[in-house]
């Protein structure tokens, strides 16, 4: 199935930093979001973003839907140890409510 | 917010045998759900979109005579994995969407339900 492409595919932080990841697509699509999800259950959405240029923040989380409406970033300011998890990246084709997820980004906080 | 549950949570089957998987809309109706395959450190796939009183329509590559996907009604539908084998063990996740609320934050998951062929 089709997947997109996110990056890094994980990354070790130190508790306090910031952390950036991205998610690129070849397809546009309407709708962009980050979820996370912790082991062994189903995904939490984060943040939702519906038009192209489009900045959002979610108290610590911040996403962009990009211009092109092919890729979208999600930056963590201050990182703590319950950032820990799998970051997804998902695009939403208008009118289909079919979600793609990306690849996933694993994010360990070292305290 | 929105709640989905998935029963059940985890569940162990003998190498041959057919699974159900329900997934209910708790506080909302669900005129469509899908149903999402993950393997361990790896994405959600998306298998199959269950539209209610209608056929499921399956992604590319799902066999729809193994996964037997059920819509009877607005909060409830079904999946089951028929003649299972070891492969076939995974997380599945549902996820519903709600009426009438925007596009993109209409979509609520559930817990997921691990499954285990032996």
């Amino acid at each position: 199935g089709q997947q997109l492409n996110q990056s890094p595919q994980s990354m070790f932080i130190q508790e306090g930093e910031d952390v950036s990841m991205n998610c690129t697509s070849s397809s546009i699509f309407n709708t962009w979001l980050w979820y996370k999800q912790d082991p062994g259950e189903g995904p939490v959405l984060l943040i939702a973003l519906y038009k192209a240029g489009e900045l959002t923040s979610n108290g610590r989380l911040t996403a962009q839907f990009g211009i092109t409406r092919k890729d979208s970033f999600l930056n963590i300011s201050a990182s703590i140890p319950s950032d820990v998890g799998i970051y997804f990246c998902a695009g939403v084709t208008s009118g289909t409510y079919k979600y793609i997820f990306g690849t996933g980004t694993r994010l360990k906080v070292l305290a | 917010g929105a709640v989905v549950s998935q029963h059940p949570s985890r569940v162990i089957c003998k190498s041959g045998t057919s699974v159900k998987i329900e997934c209910r809309s708790l506080d909302f109706q669900a005129t469509t759900m899908f149903w999402y395959r993950q393997f361990p450190k790896q994405s959600l796939m998306l298998m199959a979109t269950s539209n209610e009183g209608s056929k499921a329509t399956y992604e590319q590559g799902v066999e729809k005579d193994k996964f037997l996907i059920n819509h009877a009604s607005l909060t409830l539908s079904t999946l089951t994995v028929t003649s299972a084998h070891p492969e076939d063990s995974s997380f599945y996740i549902c996820s519903a969407r709600a009426l009438g609320e925007r596009e993109g934050n209409t979509i609520y998951f559930g817990e997921g339900s691990w499954l285990t062929v032996v």
